[in-house]
């Protein structure tokens, strides 16, 4: 079974910095999916960034980027310029591409940004 | 907006109770997921449905069940509540393309009296 860690509970920054948030996981599988979502105050869960692990580039999305070790089984995100709107607690996830592609979520971590 | 939509979204009831909730995908999506999130727990993953037909079962009591019907809307019934179902619930969609990526709704806070 596939496991997902997260082991900073919380985590804060100042407005306009840069932040990065740790995961670790474990999986015997060689091709799989890993996540990153936001959940806000308003518990709505959505959906930051993805990384297809036969992908070596990492993967970017405007202000926020991965760095995937898979030799590491490591996935951490980092957030540069944060901003007050980022204040939220970050999931990572685990999905296999097998015919069972449930997600499997990390306990998360919550970031508070400064201003 | 995701585009996936969950109905209600608040729902208090008294334990021994019935409750469905329930979930419109994104629009062409064929897959639904449901999870729970609560505190002691965290994002626990229950049913996946794929074009109306069950494709995983993940921590899903016996007292819950799920259906997705022809228009691809999905249903999660839980029966005789406890205390300890009161959480959040959620229903995801995905694309039929395997991109991985699953979106979320907004939720159904089911508080359990």
């Amino acid at each position: 079974a596939q496991t997902v860690t997260q082991s900073q509970p919380e985590m804060s920054v100042q407005e306009a910095e840069t932040v990065t948030l740790s995961c670790t996981y474990d999986t015997s599988e060689s091709n799989y999916y890993l996540f990153w979502y936001k959940q806000p105050p308003s518990r709505q869960m959505i959906l930051v960034i993805r990384q297809e692990a036969y992908k070596q580039q990492n993967a970017t999305e405007n202000r926020f980027s991965v760095n995937f070790q898979k030799a590491a089984k490591s996935f951490s995100l980092k957030i540069s310029d944060s901003q007050l709107g980022d204040t939220a607690m970050y999931f990572c996830a685990f999905m296999s591409t097998g015919a069972n592609s449930k997600l499997t979520f990390g306990k998360g971590i919550t970031l508070s940004v400064r201003p | 907006d995701s585009g996936v939509t969950q109905t209600p979204k608040h729902l208090i009831t008294a334990t021994g109770q019935r409750v469905t909730l329930r979930c419109s995908p994104r629009s062409g999506d064929l897959s639904v997921y449901w999870y729970q999130q609560s505190l002691d727990q965290g994002l626990q993953f229950l049913i996946q449905y794929y074009n109306g037909e069950e494709r995983a079962k993940g921590n899903i009591l016996e007292r819950f069940s799920a259906q997705q019907f022809p228009d691809l809307h999905s249903e999660l019934n839980l029966s005789s509540l406890e205390l300890g179902d009161s959480a959040l619930y959620f229903c995801a969609s995905s694309p039929r393309d395997p991109s991985g990526a699953q979106y979320f709704g907004p939720g159904t806070r089911l508080l359990v009296l």
